[in-house]
């Protein structure tokens, strides 16, 4: 069965301090990834797909197929960077999978 | 283009209830998917619509069914409101099934079942 699980509700870490947010995920087939990003008082939107390989906002994730994840990174995190993430799985017949979510809190 | 857009914004109902939920799509974007999002949780897929036909459905009873119209716009209509129906439901759009292009949210529709 597909499954996205982020095992982390709250992560908080000090300005200028490293991130990662944790993300596992469980599909038969070839899996497509996605972080999204949720501001406070904004809409869901999308930060990053793993077939993009770009560094958004300096966000990075990597799809490592054999321990199935596709944990989001950023060496150093800004205030600017608190919201809540979702990470996100494109099945077959395109159905999306999301997480539960990491609240992440960046203290100045 | 004001993006996805999404009425009413809150909604209260009793149990027993049905209710009605709109979702205008993103300027261009022809396939709008639903979603239920409770409280502490990620967005659960309910159905996607392409075409004025349901394409996908994710793990959610009859009561939940929807429509989309010509101009692309959508409805999800929930039947026998239960308790358990209270929840966040996003709206989002995109161009064609492939699934190359992003999805777009809306705001959302709070509802609240007593």
């Amino acid at each position: 069965a597909q499954r996205v699980t982020q095992p982390e509700k709250l992560l908080s870490v000090f300005k200028g301090a490293p991130v990662e947010l944790k993300c596992n995920y469980s599909y038969s087939g070839s899996p497509e990834l996605f972080w999204y990003v949720q501001y406070s008082r904004q809409r869901l939107q999308l930060l990053l797909r793993h077939i993009s390989r770009e560094s958004i906002k300096g966000f990075t994730a990597d799809l490592n197929k054999g321990e199935t994840s596709f944990h989001l990174k950023k060496p150093f995190a800004q205030e600017e960077d608190s919201a809540m993430y979702y990470c996100a799985l494109r099945g077959n017949f395109n159905k999306f999978y999301f997480g539960s979510g990491t609240k992440l809190n960046v203290k100045p | 283009d004001a993006g996805v857009t999404q009425s009413p914004t809150h909604l209260i109902k009793t149990r027993g209830q049905q209710v009605t939920l709109r979702c205008s799509p993103k300027s261009g974007h022809d396939t709008v998917s639903w979603y239920q999002q409770a409280l502490g949780q990620g967005p659960q897929f309910i159905f996607q619509y392409y075409e004025e036909e349901e394409r996908q459905r994710g793990n959610f009873p009859d009561r939940f069914s929807g429509h989309q119209f010509p101009n692309y716009s959508s409805e999800l209509n929930v039947n026998a409101l239960l308790l358990g129906d209270s929840a966040l439901y996003l709206c989002a759009s995109s161009f064609g099934l492939a699934g190359t292009y992003e999805q777009f949210f809306g705001p959302g529709t709070r509802l609240t079942v007593l």
